[in-house]
């Protein structure tokens, strides 16, 4: 069966410090990868996604960038925080298949920001 | 473009009580809709789904019908329990768009005893 792991689950971090949160898909190939944010007391944010290595797509402009190194691993990074980067971080994966097809969250890393 | 909109939250009901969250869409093409939900201090679980009109998506005890003619999903259980304290999020996704979901807001979920 399929898994997603993300890490870290919590993170307190200084406004100017780097970021790098990981995501780890296992039982698939070739999936397509999301991030998402959850700032709060709003909705969901879709940050980023990939439909392959090294193919990134940015929805939103923002300070933070995204990279696919690996077949089943998206990272989530910032060269310097902002404290408006403070928030709920999700991965996602879903089926690499053209439908639609539900996505499948990890549990997600709640940044904050100081 | 593409939106959801949710009952804005909270919503507090006693156990045993009946549920209705309340979910809207707008899209330019023909969705297939969603029902996450998120536990505390964890990531999204998709509750149900339905892609296509008058389709009927039902998973512990929970369920919603989209109607294409109210463009609407709304979430009904019939007797809440503590447990289903959460906060529930509405989504779709479209033909053609990327297999990206396009979240409503979310409601949160307070059942107490």
């Amino acid at each position: 069966s399929q898994t997603i792991h993300q890490w870290p689950a919590t993170l307190v971090q200084p406004v100017g410090s780097p970021l790098s949160l990981e995501c780890t898909v296992e039982g698939t190939s070739n999936p397509n990868l999301y991030w998402y944010r959850q700032a709060a007391g709003r909705g969901l944010q879709l940050l980023f996604y990939s439909v392959g290595i090294g193919q990134i797509s940015s929805e939103v402009p923002q300070n933070l960038s995204a990279s696919r190194p690996q077949d089943r691993q998206f990272i989530l990074s910032s060269k310097k925080l902002l404290l408006s980067d403070s928030g709920f971080y999700l991965c996602a994966w879903s089926p690499p298949i053209q439908g639609l097809s539900p996505l499948h969250f990890g549990n997600g890393t709640r940044l904050t920001v100081t | 473009g593409d939106s959801v909109t949710q009952m804005e939250g909270p919503v507090t009901l006693s156990e045993e009580a009946f549920l209705t969250i309340n979910c809207t869409y707008t899209a330019t093409g023909y969705p297939s809709l969603f029902w996450y939900v998120q536990y505390p201090g964890e990531g999204l679980q998709l509750l149900l789904k339905a892609t296509k009109a008058d389709d009927k998506g039902s998973n512990k005890g929970f369920e919603a019908t989209y109607r294409k003619e109210t463009t609407s999903f709304h979430l009904e259980k019939g007797s809440v329990q503590v447990s289903d304290s959460a906060v529930y999020f509405c989504a779709l996704i479209l033909t053609g768009g990327g297999n990206k979901l396009t979240f409503g807001t979310g409601t949160q979920l307070k059942v107490e005893l």
